[in-house]
């Protein structure tokens, strides 16, 4: 069974501070997803990486896709008080069938 | 349409009730999910289409859980005699393979 683990589950910061979140699996994925979901809300998708070691930047946030294409991160620089979410990561299998961390909860305080 | 639709988009039932919630995906998107997600949890896979196949059903919780999508657009998940621990907001989505996901509102099944 593939599993994701997010890390951390919760995090709560400081605007303007910097940020880290992970997902790792002991299982190869064909890409790896993130996902950011508001409270009623569908999860809504910010970025795929299908390549090892690929890094994609979308605005003030960057993302990495391990070399064994196990594991991804999160970054986020200065982080704003509209970050506030939930953030997934999702990993894809060859069907494209995907499956879902557990979240990681980010808070920004102003 | 320009999204994922579902419907309704909340929903009570008494135990022991048939419920049946509907997803319109993206025209022309092949491929669609069925996920459940609990309150503070990331979405479980329940089921997946390809066209009109069902071609994984085994995230289905049980046998009450059914999943049909016959013309390979629209899909109806079915939740027989429903019981709490099926209370959660149900997702749908959409693909057009290897792009990932668009998701549908959810439908939020409460059943008392």
């Amino acid at each position: 069974t593939q599993l994701l683990e997010q890390s951390p589950q919760f995090l709560s910061i400081q605007e303007g501070e910097n940020l880290t979140v992970y997902c790792n699996s002991s299982s190869v994925f064909s890409s790896l997803q993130w996902y950011r979901q508001e409270p009623g809300e569908g999860p809504v998708l910010l970025v795929t990486v299908v390549t090892g070691g690929e890094v994609k930047k979308l605005k003030r946030l960057t993302f990495q896709f391990g070399d064994a294409r196990k594991d991804s991160s999160l970054h986020i620089t200065a982080a704003q008080t509209g970050d506030t979410g939930l953030y997934l990561c999702a990993g894809a299998d060859r069907d494209d069938k995907i499956i879902f961390g557990k979240g990681t909860r980010l808070h920004i305080l102003p | 349409g320009a999204g994922v639709s579902q419907s309704p988009r909340y929903k009570v039932a008494k135990r022991g009730q048939d419920v049946a919630l509907r997803c319109d995906p993206i025209s022309g998107h092949v491929s669609l999910f069925w996920y459940q997600q609990a309150l503070g949890q990331g979405p479980e896979f329940l089921t997946y289409f390809q066209n009109e196949a069902q071609l994984d059903k085994s995230g289905l919780p049980s046998d009450r859980f059914f999943a049909e999508r016959p013309e390979g657009s629209v899909s109806t998940l079915k939740i027989q005699r429903t019981q709490q621990e099926d209370s959660a907001v149900y997702l749908c989505a959409s693909s057009q393979r290897y792009y990932g996901y668009t998701f549908g509102s959810g439908t939020r099944l409460t059943v008392v």
